[in-house]
């Protein structure tokens, strides 16, 4: 089965990076896309961004040059760094898998880690 | 950045009840819509993709339809494990972006 977990510093001071772990068993992320996707308290929901099968990266443009996803194929984990952290970066995090529905090319998230929640404070 | 406004915030339900939430996309998405549920302490789980395709396993009392800029989740007989937050995504135009959320509570 697909497992995927989230790890990482639960607390971040403002204008420091934030980086997170998404370590994956039972598949091979050198298939597939894998995303990060936030929550804000107050329920609200980010798209921040995903990495490809072959390394390639979209990301979220309110994210600007902030954000770097990367991976480690030797380890099965990808990562989300997100630069000069402000209050406003306070959320969980989650890290999913892409399914891709060819040939309609729906997608969705299938499987998602449990979350990690990050505060950013000094 | 495409706007997907949901309706209603929320929603007080009972058992057996028939619920309808919606979401509106500020621009056309065609049919590139999911619908997922979260319930507290969870992540969210993928009810509907492609706006009107049930995701495996998914109980045949969510339904989901719509394209263009309208779209229905619509719960047939609500059960209390639906008791959730449930949130519509549009993933036409990057960036995806999802509906603030329906949230679904027991009168």
């Amino acid at each position: 089965e697909v497992q995927l977990q989230e790890s990482g510093p639960g607390l971040v001071k403002p204008s420091q990076s934030l980086s997170l772990t998404c370590s994956v068993t039972g598949y091979s992320i050198t298939s597939n896309y894998w995303g990060w996707i936030r929550k804000f308290p107050g329920n609200k929901m980010e798209w921040m961004g995903y990495i490809s099968y072959s390394g390639s990266t979209s990301y979220n443009p309110s994210l600007k040059s902030r954000i770097s996803i990367t991976r480690d194929t030797s380890k099965n984990q990808f990562f989300l760094q997100l630069n000069s952290v402000t209050t406003e970066d306070t959320a969980t995090y989650y890290c999913a898998r892409y399914g891709i529905v060819m040939p309609t090319s729906h997608w969705y998230f299938d499987f998602w880690g449990p979350g990690t929640m990050v505060t950013v404070s000094s | 950045n495409t706007v997907m406004t949901q309706s209603p915030t929320s929603m007080f339900i009972s058992v057996g009840d028939r619920v309808t939430m919606n979401c509106k996309a500020s621009q056309n998405v065609g049919t590139n819509v999911d619908w997922y549920q979260q319930k507290t302490g969870q992540s969210p789980k993928l009810l509907i993709y492609g706006a009107s395709n049930r995701y495996t396993g998914v109980p045949d009392r969510f339904t989901g339809s719509g394209s263009g800029t309208d779209f229905t989740l619509t719960i047939s007989n609500m059960q209390a494990e639906d008791l959730a937050v449930y949130y519509c995504l549009q993933y036409n135009y990057n960036p995806n972006t999802f509906g603030a959320g329906t949230k679904l509570e027991l009168k």
